[in-house]
C-alpha cells in the first residue's frame, strides 16, 4: 500500500538546537510530498512541498526539508528551534485514487516539544 | 489569504441524531475534503469532492454522507450519530491542477461529541 510513515510520536529538543522530524514514504512513481503543522485547537497549516527539482526545499517559518530518493525519506529540519515551534507536525504524500484523482495521505503526526 | 470556515468549533449531539457539519471556502477551489482526526491515528479521509455535485468515498466513509450543491460549500452528514463518531472533524480545500500538486487549506476543525 502506498503510504507515509512518521516513526517518532514525539521529538524533544532544546531551544536554539537544530531539530529534525522524520518522514519516510512508500509510493510508486515520483512522490509528491508535503509537510503541515498544527497548533493547538487549530487546523493544519501548509509548510512546504516537494514536487521535483532541488532536493532541499525551503518553507515557512524557517523550516526546510530534504528529499532523499534512495532512502525514501523527506525529513523536516530547522537549524535553530524556537519554543513557539512546539506543535504537531504531519507529513503527507500524494496517492492515486480510482478515477484519476490524487489525494494526500497523512502520517500519524509527530509532536515536537521545544524546551526553553 | 484562503479562508476555510467550519460552522461550529464545538458540537454536542445525542446518539441517533442526524448531524450536519458545514464548511465554506472563499477561494473558488475545486477540491474539498472532510477528514476526522483522532489521537494516534492522524488524519483519515472520509469523503472528498472535486466539483459541484461530485463526490468520492475516502478511507472511512461508513456512517457518513456528503453534499456539495455549491462550489464553496461542502457538508458532512452523520446519518445516525453514534458514540464512535466522537472526534475532531477537519475540512480542507485545494485548487485543482492536472497533477494535484497544490497544498490543502484547512479549517480550524469541529470537535464533535456524541453522547
Amino acid at each position: 500500500a502506498q503510504s507515509v510513515a512518521q516513526p517518532e510520536d514525539q521529538v524533544n529538543v532544546a531551544e536554539g538546537n537544530p531539530l529534525t522530524v522524520k518522514c519516510t514514504y512508500s509510493v510508486s512513481g515520483n512522490p509528491y510530498l508535503f509537510w503541515y503543522v498544527q497548533y493547538p485547537n487549530r487546523g493544519l497549516q501548509f509548510l512546504l512541498k516537494y514536487i521535483t527539482g532541488d532536493n532541499l526545499v525551503k518553507g515557512s517559518y524557517g523550516f526546510e526539508a530534504e528529499f532523499n530518493k534512495s532512502q525514501t525519506s523527506f525529513h523536516l529540519k530547522k537549524p535553530s528551534a524556537l519554543v513557539s515551534d512546539s506543535a504537531l507536525y504531519f507529513c503527507a504524500v500524494r496517492v492515486p485514487r480510482s478515477g484519476g484523482s490524487y489525494i494526500p495521505t497523512f502520517g500519524r503526526g509527530t509532536s515536537l516539544i521545544v524546551h526553553p | 489569504d484562503v479562508k476555510v470556515t467550519q460552522s461550529s468549533r464545538y458540537l454536542v449531539k445525542r446518539t441517533g441524531e442526524k448531524v450536519f457539519l458545514e464548511c465554506v471556502q472563499d477561494m473558488d477551489h475545486e477540491n474539498m475534503f472532510w477528514y476526522r482526526q483522532d489521537p494516534g491515528l492522524g488524519l483519515r479521509l472520509i469523503y472528498f469532492s472535486y466539483d459541484v455535485k461530485m463526490k468520492e468515498k475516502g478511507d472511512i466513509p461508513e456512517g457518513y454522507s456528503v453534499s456539495r450543491e455549491k462550489k464553496e460549500r461542502f457538508s458532512l452528514i452523520l446519518e445516525s450519530a453514534s458514540t464512535n463518531q466522537t472526534s475532531m472533524y477537519l475540512c480542507a480545500s485545494s485548487s485543482s491542477g492536472t497533477t494535484w500538486n497544490q497544498p490543502q487549506h484547512f479549517g480550524d476543525g469541529t470537535r464533535l461529541s456524541i453522547l
